[in-house]
């Protein structure tokens, strides 16, 4: 059983485009996240979300917007997307602060 | 704001050979201090935590950390390195929120 999927596992694109993300937990967490894994494997917070609420929004392009329909998915919006997007994209999710378990990754490429 | 310092980009060790990997953190109040393993092209997977309690702590696959107040340091150990340990290693940290140092690449020569 999977406990945190994320689909697509690859995605190619061109400048410009906008793509989406999806992000499933069936662990019965309450928190939410999304990572950026950059070239340099260096993680960074992206969102949290707490019950379908914001909790936290590092300081990101406005291009990415998260939607949080229901406790259980947290998706990934990016609009007109540049080459320096290109990255890993980690979804993850825990209780509180609570140890987090990671997705396998979205590596999104931008052409 | 916390922040996670591993002063090793790279480290090789043989097949079995002892290993530390080092961690220091910066955060006010009692740290929850966490280590991961990723393998190349795979998610993260959690190898130990370290919330209160015993300061030494048993993970996965053979791996101990040992946390240390007074030198604000979560060192990862293991006795006996296997070639499939060969990954990349991330101590992280988690205050208002987590925060990952910049990784160990483990090489494991045989």
């Amino acid at each position: 059983d999977t406990a945190v999927s994320q689909t697509p596992k690859y995605l190619v694109t061109q400048m410009g485009n906008d793509k989406s993300i999806k992000c499933e937990q069936n662990l019965g967490h309450d928190t939410m996240y999304w990572y950026k894994q950059d070239s340099k494997k260096f993680l960074k917070i992206m969102f949290s979300y707490n019950n379908k609420e914001l909790i936290i929004n590092e300081t990101v392009p406005n291009r990415f917007s998260p939607k949080s329909p229901d406790k259980a998915h947290l998706n990934l919006h990016i609009n007109s997307l540049e080459l320096g997007d290109s990255a890993v994209y980690f979804c993850a999710s825990s209780h509180n602060r609570d140890v987090q378990f990671f997705g396998p990754g979205t590596r999104l490429t931008v052409l | 704001a916390q922040s996670v310092t591993q002063p090793d980009i790279h480290i090789t060790v043989s097949e079995g050979a002892s290993l530390e990997l080092r961690c220091n953190y910066s955060y006010g109040a009692t740290p929850y201090l966490f280590w991961y393993v990723q393998s190349p092209g795979q998610g993260l997977q959690l190898l130990l935590k370290y919330f209160s309690g015993d300061t030494l702590v048993q993970g996965i696959k053979g791996f101990e950390a040992e946390f240390k107040r007074s030198q604000s340091s979560f060192n990862l150990r293991k006795p006996s390195v296997h070639w499939s340990d060969a990954a990349e290693y991330f101590c992280a940290v988690v205050g208002d929120k987590l925060v990952f140092g910049a990784g160990t690449i483990l090489r494991v020569k045989s």
